[in-house]
């Protein structure tokens, strides 16, 4: 089993402000680390799969990075919206193993 | 391309009994993995099926089966429903293992048990 997780566990910012938030999974084995976006009464949406240490990957306002060796990945978002409020998760996995999952950071933009 | 379809979307069942959740990949799609959510837990994984074959399975008591189909739809029943068995159970289809691995999910069935 894969302990991951994520922080902060919830958080409030107001529009336009920039803001990120921490994954953190055993390094040992690793994969790949995947971010899902999560907005309430919707399917969560992949946002980044990211496999090799130092990998930034970025979409629009939205971007990652990953650090393997010392098993951490940050999203960032930059001048937040209200339309980026939703819960976001994390999953590592192992090679031809299952995704684990992080209780994910809750994040509300304030208009 | 049609997305991960799930039904039924809300369920309402009493302690004791048995309930099947289906789950409709997106075409092409031969792997489906199931997950529960509880309030306060991430994603726990259930299982996962590959082309009519179960690959993984998570840490869940022997009450929770799957099943999957030619067509790769899945299928899971938990039997003697617990309280404890309310949750959120998504479902979640990818081609295959790849490097990239993408998973989409569906919409999830909540189930309630009373």
């Amino acid at each position: 089993i894969l302990n991951v997780e994520q922080s902060p566990q919830s958080l409030h910012v107001q529009e336009g402000d920039s803001t990120n938030f921490t994954c953190s999974f055993p390094s040992s084995n690793f994969y790949a680390l995947h971010w899902y976006r999560w907005e309430t009464a919707k399917s969560p949406e992949a946002l980044f799969v990211m496999t090799l240490n130092g990998d930034e990957k970025k979409k629009g306002r939205i971007s990652a990075t990953l650090n393997t060796k010392e098993g951490y990945s940050y999203l960032y978002i930059k001048g937040s919206q209200p339309e980026d409020s939703a819960t976001y998760l994390c999953a590592s996995t192992l090679l031809g193993n299952q995704f684990y999952f992080g209780t994910g950071t809750s994040l509300t933009v304030i208009p | 391309k049609a997305g991960v379809t799930q039904t039924p979307r809300y369920l309402i069942k009493t302690r004791g009994q048995q309930v099947t959740l289906s789950c409709s990949p997106i075409s092409g799609h031969r792997s489906v993995s199931w997950y529960q959510q509880t309030p306060g837990q991430g994603l726990q994984f259930l299982f996962e099926y590959f082309s009519e074959t179960q690959r993984n399975k998570g840490n869940f008591p022997g009450r929770f089966s799957g099943r999957q189909f030619s067509n790769s739809r899945s299928e899971m029943n938990v039997s003697t429903l617990e309280l404890g068995d309310s949750a959120l159970y998504l479902c979640a289809s990818s081609f295959d293992r790849g490097l990239t691995y993408e998973q989409y999910f569906g919409p999830g069935t909540r189930l309630t048990v009373t």
